[in-house]
Order: C-alpha cells, then sequence, then structure tokens
C-alpha cells in the first residue's frame, strides 16, 4: 500500500527566508513523486516530480525538491519565500507498479510580509 | 482543451437529490481521475479511467456513487440520494502518461443542505 506522510498542517515563515515543507512516503519499489500547489479556490497546480536520475529536481516558481531514498522522503524547499508562496502544497506518490497517485494531507504555507 | 474543466463551479443541493459532476479532460490524456477533497482531509481517491479499459472504481465510498466516462473523453460523476457528509470539492485531473504529472480541474465545491 502507498501512503503519503506531511507532518507539517501549518508552515509560518517570514519572507525572503528559506522554506521547507516536508514530505515522507511509504510505496513498494522506485516511487514517482510529485509537489502540487493550491491557491484558493482553484485546482492543483503541477509544480515538479522526481522519477528518475539526480535527487535534487527543480520546478516551477523557484522551487525544488530532494528524494532522499535512505529517510523515504522528498521535501519541498525554497532558497526565499514569497507572499505569493502561500497556498496549500501536496505531495504526491505512486509506486512503479501502481496508476492511482496517493495524495498527502495538504500544507499550509503562510509567508508573513 | 487548453486545460480540464469542470462543471458546474458550485453545486448547492437539497439532502436526497441526485447530483451529476462534469469533466472535461485535455484532449488525448488517456487516463482520467476523479478526486474528492474535504477539509483537512487531503484527497480522497475515488474512481479511474484509462482509455477504453474498465475503471478502478476502488476509491467510491458508497454503491450511490457512480461515473462514467463516454468515448474516452468527457466523464461525468453521479451521487445519488445525496447526504451531508457528500458535502466537499469534487476534483477532476487527466493525464497522457502517469509519469508525465496530472492535469487538474478548478473543482466542484458540492454542498448538501
Amino acid at each position: 500500500a502507498q501512503s503519503v506522510a506531511q507532518p507539517e498542517d501549518q508552515v509560518n515563515v517570514a519572507e525572503g527566508n528559506p522554506l521547507t515543507v516536508k514530505c515522507t512516503y511509504s510505496v513498494s519499489g522506485n516511487p514517482y513523486l510529485f509537489w502540487y500547489v493550491q491557491y484558493p479556490n482553484r485546482g492543483l497546480q503541477f509544480l515538479l516530480k522526481y522519477i528518475t536520475g539526480d535527487n535534487l529536481v527543480k520546478g516551477s516558481y523557484g522551487f525544488e525538491a530532494e528524494f532522499n531514498k535512505s529517510q523515504t522522503s522528498f521535501h519541498l524547499k525554497k532558497p526565499s519565500a514569497l507572499v505569493s508562496d502561500s497556498a496549500l502544497y501536496f505531495c504526491a506518490a505512486l509506486s512503479g507498479g501502481s496508476y492511482i497517485p496517493t495524495f498527502g494531507r495538504g500544507t499550509s504555507l503562510i509567508v508573513h510580509p | 482543451g487548453a486545460g480540464v474543466s469542470q462543471s458546474p463551479s458550485n453545486k448547492v443541493t437539497e439532502k436526497g437529490k441526485d447530483v451529476e459532476l462534469r469533466c472535461d479532460p485535455i484532449s488525448g490524456h488517456t487516463a482520467l481521475y476523479w478526486y474528492r477533497q474535504s477539509l483537512g482531509q487531503g484527497l480522497e481517491f475515488l474512481i479511474y479511467f484509462q482509455g477504453n479499459s474498465a475503471p478502478d472504481k476502488s476509491g467510491l465510498p458508497s454503491d450511490r456513487f457512480s461515473a462514467e466516462r463516454t468515448g474516452g473523453s468527457v466523464s461525468t460523476l453521479t451521487i445519488q440520494r445525496t447526504q451531508q457528509e457528500d458535502s466537499a470539492v469534487y476534483l477532476c485531473a487527466s493525464s497522457l502518461q502517469i509519469n508525465y504529472g496530472y492535469t487538474f480541474g478548478s473543482g466542484t465545491r458540492l454542498t448538501v443542505v
């Protein structure tokens, strides 16, 4: 069975500071990992993905995420947060043999001016 | 189309009534998913369509829920005899290939009163 944990319901950060949104996963085999962002009253927008290759993946809006196999983590990061980054962030995982991604419960990121 | 289109964007219905939610995926995307998003509950998988194959209905919460996908394109999610606990945002996503990521619609906010 697949599972995704986002241990923080909310992350608060000051504008200009680095941010991290945590995600750990449990899947069988090699994982496909994704991050999505949801702005109010909108659907989820794709940020980045890890399929294979370099552990550090770069995505939209200056976000990046690091795949850590030993810790089964895929934390989302950004060097300098913007107020406009405030949104709900979802991590998703998919095992190589599955077709249905499992999403975490989401983390609300609040960037303070 | 340019994106995944869902209609209606909002639906208020009386308890016990039937509702139909529509999803128009990106042209050419063979995979289509329905998820339900409840406050604080993350995304709950409902049903998955892939081409002309039999759908994976393993996430449907009860036999009041059903979905179809006509001609491998438009999908309709039907909820019969709606209950207050059905109130949620229903999200549709489509994908060309699982490791490409998923494109989500803006969702239908269903409120059962």
